[in-house]
């Protein structure tokens, strides 16, 4: 069974400071895809950033990056310069081995992380 | 650019009664779609997912199902609604072969 565990349910960070989330998960899996997922109070799931398993440069989108450790299996999340609307619920999440045809969307979600920033 | 739309956005149902919710993707062809409900402070759970159309797969056994009628159409559907079918349902599209899923706005079913 594949579970993603976010030992964090809420952060708090000043504007402008850097804050960290992380998340740790467990995989039997060879292949497979990380995902941070944001979720601000409209409740619309949004696309954070992500991180094939098999590369092993950490990815980054601006302000976003992950610091992805395989052996660890963890993944966590640094937001640098963090603005007031980064304040939302942060989701970790893990999907297996592509099937063919496409991905069956099993992602496996953890509980999620509230981040509040501070002005 | 692709994009996605799912409607209504929240909905207050009598118990009992049915439900449509409908999504549709834009600016791709032969998406896969998926249909996924959120409990309060709860992640996300699979209902159903689709390759193609008339295709559907079902993750959860419930009083949902779901249909794709089109391509880029996706509707998620009841015929007696459940006090227990309240939630947030969120629709989603990866391209075909693809792992990263996109999702819509999502729409609030409140069952009363």
């Amino acid at each position: 069974a594949q579970t993603v565990t976010q030992s964090q349910p809420e952060m708090s960070v000043q504007e402008a400071e850097t804050v960290t989330l992380s998340c740790t998960y467990d995989t039997s899996e060879s292949d497979y895809y990380l995902f941070w997922y944001k979720q601000p109070p409209s409740r619309q799931m949004i696309l954070v950033i992500r991180q094939e398993a098999y590369k092993q440069q950490n990815a980054t989108e601006n302000r976003f990056s992950v610091n992805f450790q395989k052996a660890a299996k963890s993944f966590s999340l640094k937001i640098s310069d963090s603005q007031l609307g980064d304040a939302a619920m942060y989701f970790c999440a893990l999907i297996g081995e592509r099937v063919y045809g496409g991905s069956q969307g099993n992602l496996i979600f953890g509980k999620g992380t509230k981040l509040s920033v501070k002005p | 650019s692709q994009t996605i739309h799912q409607w209504p956005a929240t909905l207050v149902q009598p118990v009992g009664s049915p439900l449509s919710l409908e999504c549709t993707v834009e600016g791709t062809s032969n998406p896969n779609l998926y249909w996924y409900r959120q409990a309060a402070g709860r992640g996300l759970q699979l209902l159903f997912y689709s390759v193609g159309i008339g295709q559907i797969s079902s993750e959860v056994p419930q009083n949902l199902s779901a249909s794709r009628p089109q391509d880029r159409q996706f509707i998620l559907s009841s015929k007696k609604l459940l006090l227990s079918d309240s939630g947030f349902y969120l629709c989603a599209w990866s391209r075909p072969g693809g792992n990263t899923i996109y999702f819509g706005e999502g729409s609030w079913l409140t069952v009363v």
